[in-house]
């Protein structure tokens, strides 16, 4: 596609329950993060993809944050037994090979609200 | 971890004013990115300059990587420029996640 997508924009769910967060990168993109931002602050980092494979999830929170990335394109970022301060804006971007002096794209991000 | 710091924190403007951005890293980078994040949440990017000066447009960034910090002018700034602006950096060695500043809320009135 022309830009990074995310699936849904939106997500509102009870304390509790499991949701998962789609994400579909620039195609040929080989590298894949995830980041969160919470209100009023800048995103921080969760968790980057090279091809299938997490090589970086030091940014996860804790074990109910979990993402996979089968076949090295679409990654989906999935939260167990959510908690009210999960709440935040999901933010996922790619770029070309994950070189370090690579630009990073945004996608628009899924605003996720646990009740 | 490296520490990005952004100021000021809070700008508000009249349209066709300039204005400078500044952002301080604490340690060597290998990557530096401008952000602009619109009313609607997504992140634009703006500049990719771990180093030198670019222009494009109104917009110019310099980055002085030997003293550790960049700016962002903006000028003859209209509405559509508010929003907050976020200075991310990949530390020296680090991995390759970006590091954001806290970011500069910006208004601009007609």
């Amino acid at each position: 596609g022309a830009g990074v997508s995310q699936t849904p924009s939106n997500k509102v769910t009870e304390k509790g329950k499991y949701v998962e967060l789609r994400c579909d990168p620039i195609s040929g993109h080989t590298a894949l993060y995830w980041y969160r931002q919470s209100l009023g602050q800048g995103p921080e980092f969760l968790i980057y993809f090279q091809g299938t494979g997490a090589a970086d999830d030091s940014g996860l929170p804790n074990d109910r944050f979990f993402a996979v990335r089968p076949e090295g394109s679409v990654s989906t970022l999935k939260i167990q037994r959510t908690e009210r301060g999960d709440s935040a804006v999901y933010l996922c971007a790619s770029s070309l090979t994950g070189g370090l002096r690579e630009t990073q794209y945004f996608g628009p991000g899924t605003r996720l609200l646990v009740l | 971890g490296i520490q990005v710091e952004q100021s000021p924190p809070d700008l508000i403007l009249q349209e066709g004013a300039n204005s400078t951005l500044r952002c301080n890293f604490s340690d060597s980078v290998n990557n530096l990115q401008w952000f602009h994040q619109n009313p609607w949440g997504q992140l634009i990017n703006l500049f990719y300059i771990p180093s030198g000066t670019k222009q494009n447009g109104r917009l110019s960034a310099t980055t002085v990587a030997t003293e550790r910090y960049s700016l962002l002018y903006i000028s003859s700034s209209q509405t559509t420029d508010s929003g907050v602006y976020f200075c991310a950096v990949i530390a020296g060695n680090a991995g390759n996640m970006l590091t954001f500043g806290g970011g500069t809320r910006l208004m601009v009135k007609p």
